[in-house]
């Protein structure tokens, strides 16, 4: 079984300033994890994925996460907040057995104030 | 980078007709596909998985003979919805993985398509 929480459903945070998304997981295998970014009314698009390499893991526009097994996170971190970073942002587990389950968590909204 | 091109990306239509929305990796061979729907605000919920020349595998408590789905080629899977109702107005995305790909390889996503019934 596996599961992921993603503890804020809204963060709002000024341009110029650090972000940080929250994401705790579950599995009983080693996962592999993603972050994806959703803007309005559009697909998905992979910021950054964790599959069993470096745990420190940089993905585009600037965005990382850490894999830290200890505390089960993969937390989202950018150093600086731009306007164009405002969307959902969804945490995702993958079971690295077989094909399935991919498990999404609810979201988090990112707010970007100018 | 893999491509997944899904259409229409909105359609309105009258409560009873049905809608096919089309769902085509255009530079990778897709031999599974994922169909979601999206609640407004809410995570993305898998309908069903779909593999290249068999059956779709349905998810607990979506209705098959409402949501069809076909992945009769390596490119392109649709789903229909049947006999719509203004309840199954949602957001719909797909997402595929290609063959090569290894398993717990990342999704490539579609843009969705927005479903409104009247």
């Amino acid at each position: 079984a596996q599961s992921v929480t993603q503890l804020d459903s809204h963060v709002s945070v000024s341009e110029g300033t650090p972000v940080l998304l929250r994401c705790n997981y579950s599995s009983s295998y080693s996962p592999s994890l993603f972050w994806y970014v959703q803007h309005p009314n559009k697909g998905l698009q992979l910021l950054l994925k964790y599959t069993s390499a470096a745990t420190l893991v940089k993905g585009i526009n600037g965005f990382e996460a850490e894999f830290k097994k200890s505390e089960t996170s993969f937390h989202l971190t950018k150093p600086s907040a731009h306007m164009s970073d405002a969307a959902e942002y969804f945490c995702v587990v993958s079971d690295m057995r077989g094909y399935q389950k991919v498990t999404f968590g609810t979201g988090t909204k990112l707010q970007v104030i100018p | 980078g893999a491509v997944v091109s899904q259409h229409p990306s909105r359609v309105i239509c009258k409560s009873g007709t049905s809608v096919k929305i089309e769902c085509r990796s255009l530079d990778f061979q897709a031999t599974t596909m994922f169909w979601y729907r999206q609640f407004p605000k809410q995570s993305l919920m898998l309908m069903a998985t779909s593999n290249e020349g068999s059956k779709a595998t349905y998810e607990q408590g979506v209705e098959k003979d409402k949501f069809l789905i076909n992945h009769a080629s390596l490119t392109l899977s649709t789903l229909t919805v049947t006999s719509a109702h203004p309840e199954d107005s949602s957001f719909y995305i797909c997402s595929a993985r290609g063959g090569r790909e290894r398993v717990g390889s990342p999704l490539h996503f579609g843009n969705g398509t927005r479903l409104t019934v009247t």
